[in-house]
């Protein structure tokens, strides 16, 4: 069936570092992938998409390339904020007429001043 | 407008009763889901309305697990004499549906469930 596997975290950078968050897949046919960020008492939001191959995603200065050759959706920030603190899931959709998320188990990020 | 709504937002249960949690999606999205959010397994998907029929139940857990949706709208997720096991944040989406795409989800801001 369909997984998803990411990087453990906690990842913990300081203010104005490079992010990267590892995230590859397996799954049938042609997956749309996604990262979702769930901030400290707040519910899970769409951070991110892409729903083919070599598609990059981008929002918030976050960007993520569908690599269909490695089977990744790496998630990346050049510069990250102590605001960027959260949990970021990176999740699949395999396109069968409609959108189940399958779930990486998620990467906490704490940023310090 | 407004988003995806949860009721309660906390529940906290003694081991063996039953419990019901419910979802308010966005006015409008046919499509319906429930995930589960726990430690040890991350995050679950449960079960899939299209309308107030649910054509993907995989992920209900057992048999003490059962959900319905009434009028297109409102989906309650009951679950039958609660284990310990079955703590957990309990998270509904919605999204529009239109064959042959994918839309993104809308999450609500979840149930968290502790059986005691």
């Amino acid at each position: 069936g369909d997984s998803v596997t990411q990087m453990e975290g906690p990842v913990t950078l300081s203010e104005e570092a490079f992010l990267t968050i590892n995230c590859t897949y397996t799954a049938t046919g042609y997956p749309s992938l996604f990262w979702y960020v769930q901030y400290p008492g707040e519910g899970l939001q769409l951070l991110l998409k892409a729903t083919k191959a070599d598609d990059k995603g981008s929002n918030k200065g976050f960007e993520a390339t569908y690599r269909k050759e490695t089977t990744s959706f790496h998630l990346e920030k050049g510069s990250v904020q102590v605001s960027d603190s959260a949990v970021y899931f990176c999740a699949l959709s395999s396109n069968s007429g409609y959108s189940t998320l399958t779930f990486g188990k998620g990467t906490m990020l704490l940023v310090s001043p | 407008g407004a988003g995806v709504s949860q009721s309660p937002s906390n529940k906290v249960t003694e081991k063996g009763k039953d419990v019901e949690l419910r979802c308010d999606p966005i006015s409008g999205h046919t499509a319906l889901y429930w995930y589960r959010q726990s430690l040890g397994q991350g995050l679950e998907f449960l079960i899939y309305f299209q309308g107030n029929s649910a054509p993907d139940k995989s992920g209900l857990p057992s048999d003490r697990f059962s959900a319905e949706r009434t009028g297109g709208s409102v989906s309650t997720l009951t679950i039958q004499r609660t284990q310990q096991e079955d703590s957990a944040v309990y998270l509904c989406a919605s999204s529009p549906f239109v064959a042959g795409t994918t839309h993104e989800q809308f999450f609500g801001p979840g149930t968290r469930l502790t059986v005691l």
